[in-house]
């Protein structure tokens, strides 16, 4: 599966969007991008994810760009329990993996009033 | 509304003792998985069983076993606690949705220390 790097942290007001970047430049064709988060003391929550095409659910965005090379979440309105560890990782399509995920170290985002 | 329940949530032991740590899925998953995380680290996995009757290691495996007992429980074992393997542990599972895996569900975490 591909690495992916993202920044280790990153801060955002209430109310306004986070927009939370990941590169994976050594990603293949048959890779998807997935994002989960984890609270403070709770296990991972899925949140969202995508193979080239723009995706969006109740709780955020990804936008991947067209060369697939990088990816960014979003939080449309980000609110104070939305601070917690962002996960980026990359891994083989669903039909191919039965889904094993790597993770790395993530974003800590911290959401302020 | 359960999800994944791991039980206990916390546990302390001393160096040599064992202990198994249970995890049960009421969401009829075929796919359930070990992880743990030290701090400041993302998770690393264990073991995971693709399906009931099968299981297999994988990234940190050594000093584990694990036991797939049925569609729901899946257990893991430290036969002789070491202060390494201090950590908090997850289970997961995931299912299958026309032929593709869906996204793992994750419990809240066995929190383990090991004096």
């Amino acid at each position: 599966d591909a690495k992916t790097t993202q920044p280790p942290s990153m801060d955002c007001a209430e109310g306004r969007a986070a927009n939370l970047p990941c590169n994976h430049s050594t990603i293949s064709g048959n890779e998807y991008v997935y994002w989960y988060r984890q609270i403070h003391s709770q296990g991972p929550q899925y949140i969202i994810h995508g193979l080239k095409n723009n995706e969006t659910n109740e709780m955020a965005s990804l936008i991947i760009t067209e060369d697939r090379k990088s990816s960014t979440l979003i939080l449309p309105h980000a609110t104070l329990r939305d601070t917690a560890v962002y996960y980026c990782i990359v891994r083989l399509r669903p039909t191919d993996s039965w889904g094993k995920l790597q993770f790395g170290a993530g974003t800590q985002v911290v959401v302020t009033p | 509304n359960a999800g994944v329940t791991q039980t206990p949530k916390f546990q302390v032991l001393k160096t040599g003792q064992s202990m198994t740590l249970q995890c049960a899925q009421d969401m009829n998953h075929n796919s359930m998985y070990w992880y743990r995380q030290d701090p400041g680290m993302g998770l690393r996995l264990i073991y995971y069983s693709a399906s009931e009757g099968t299981t297999d290691k994988g990234e940190v495996p050594n000093g584990y076993n694990v036991s797939r007992l049925n569609k729901r429980e899946f257990s893991l074992r430290l036969e002789s606690a070491a202060p390494s393997q201090t950590s908090v542990y997850f289970c997961a599972s995931s299912g299958t949705d026309r032929g593709e895996n869906q996204p793992q569900h994750f419990g809240d975490g066995t929190r383990l220390s090991i004096l």
